[in-house]
């Protein structure tokens, strides 16, 4: 159990529909990211959040829209994604997201555009 | 960007030797290394770091090696154990830069 808690552990859906991941940390953390992962590939930073503020959007896609409510709340809203979207989504917390960070991460979710 | 890769894809070890996973960085700037471990179904998860100061770090049963000469990063497991099966990332951070860096990987499978 790292204190991170990613819902839900599996998602498929089409290119028409919306839905949200979420991510719940309980470790008093004040930083929280979402990864990529798709296989062969070194995982892709796409957002941070520092204290509710977004710090960081590594170009990703407007499809793909982040929401931090409070520092222990991080969800990610998709819409009319791509098949090559599929891929093992991670939220990430960190005490903060000044450099030297270790990250918790959750088990992620795993996504399958069809 | 600046790239953070493994050498090995996938290392084989009989369970009870010592692992060498091997990592190389190319950013000259980077001065926090961290190995990651990944287990199947699981997120990855922090095993050991090392600050650009230190050339060695130990853990319980692991060692981190820093060569900032050649730009070299190494994680040891001592005593390979089925429990380290997994992937295993090195990854890198600059001081006051949020953006943590992975490489892609090494699977380490222990043969009983």
């Amino acid at each position: 159990e790292t204190g991170v808690t990613q819902t839900p552990r599996h998602l498929v859906m089409g290119m028409t529909n919306k839905k949200s991941l979420k991510c719940e940390q309980h470790l008093g953390h004040n930083a929280m990211y979402w990864y990529k992962q798709s296989a062969k590939k070194p995982l892709e930073l796409m957002f941070v959040y520092n204290f509710k503020e977004q710090t960081e959007n590594n170009s990703v896609p407007s499809r793909f829209s982040p929401e931090c409510p409070n520092s222990s709340h991080l969800f990610l809203h998709l819409h009319t994604l791509q098949p090559e979207d599929s891929a093992l989504y991670l939220c990430a917390s960190s005490q903060d997201a000044r450099g030297y960070e270790k990250l918790f991460f959750g088990s992620g979710t795993q996504l399958s555009v069809l | 960007g600046e790239n953070v890769g493994l050498h090995l894809p996938t290392l084989s070890v009989q369970e009870g030797d010592n692992s060498i996973i091997n990592c190389a960085y190319s950013n000259s700037a980077s001065d926090y290394f961290i190995w990651y471990k990944q287990e199947s179904g699981k997120g990855p998860q922090f095993i050991i770091d090392i600050r650009s100061n230190m050339d060695k770090r130990q853990g319980q049963r692991v060692t981190v090696l820093l060569n900032k000469t050649v730009k070299h990063l190494s994680l040891q497991i001592a005593a390979t154990q089925p429990g380290d099966s997994a992937v295993y990332f090195c990854a890198e951070n600059t001081e006051g830069y949020q953006k943590v860096t992975f490489g892609i990987g090494t699977k380490l499978q222990v043969i009983p």
